[in-house]
């Protein structure tokens, strides 16, 4: 069965900090990952996905998230926040028969002035 | 237009009562879900839909059901609504297997008094 760990039920930057949102996965064989973001008030939207090829994988919003098979990690970075990055941030892993996701519990994260 | 909605937004409603909950998209996708969110606890699985007459449980599907009335439209019921159900509900839409991304609904909150 395929499972997602996020670590950090909360994280709190500084505006202009990096950032880094640690996801661990739980799957056989080579799995599809994905970051979600959730805006307040909003429904999902995709950040970006890894599926093969390059383990450093671009998004918008200028984010990047890196796959790291030895250590089943999908972390997710950012160089520096903007106030509007507040928001929740969903790790999601998929490649069982059904191809469905399994989420993660979230990361909020809080962005100070 | 927004290419997943999701009526109501908001619901209100009593211990007992039938609530459906509707969802719509205009993308052309076969892959329909109904997701529960809770704080802490992420997204949680509820039923699945791989096209009009394919219809399959989730995680959590106990005091729930689901009708696929058309490509693109797929309604959650709530047959005797009670608190514990009270939360987020999204929709979501994926174009086939193969870990392609979802797109997600605004979402629904229900509050069950």
């Amino acid at each position: 069965a395929q499972s997602v760990t996020q670590p950090d039920i909360h994280i709190t930057v500084s505006e202009g900090a990096s950032l880094e949102l640690r996801c661990n996965y739980s799957y056989g064989a080579t799995p599809y990952l994905f970051w979600y973001v959730q805006s307040p008030g909003q429904g999902l939207q995709l950040l970006l996905k890894y599926f093969s090829g390059d383990t450093l994988v671009q998004g918008i919003k200028g984010f990047e998230a890196e796959f790291k098979r030895s250590q089943s990690s999908f972390n997710l970075r950012k160089p520096s926040v903007h106030w509007s990055d507040a928001a929740e941030y969903f790790c999601a892993v998929g490649g069982d028969r059904s191809y469905i996701p399994t989420f993660g519990r979230g990361t909020s994260l809080i962005v100070h002035p | 237009d927004a290419d997943v909605t999701q009526t109501p937004r908001n619901r209100i409603t009593k211990t007992g009562k039938r609530i459906m909950l509707e969802c719509s998209q205009t993308k052309g996708h076969d892959r329909m879900y109904w997701y529960r969110q809770d704080p802490g606890l992420g997204l949680r699985l509820i039923y699945y839909s791989f096209d009009v007459k394919d219809i399959n449980k989730g995680e959590i599907s106990d005091g729930y059901s689901v009708s696929r009335q058309a490509q693109a439209k797929f309604s959650l019921s709530l047959e005797s609504a009670i608190p514990n159900q009270t939360a987020l509900y999204f929709c979501a839409t994926s174009d086939g297997p193969s870990g392609n991304e979802q797109f997600f609904g605004p979402g629904t909150r229900l509050t069950v008094l």
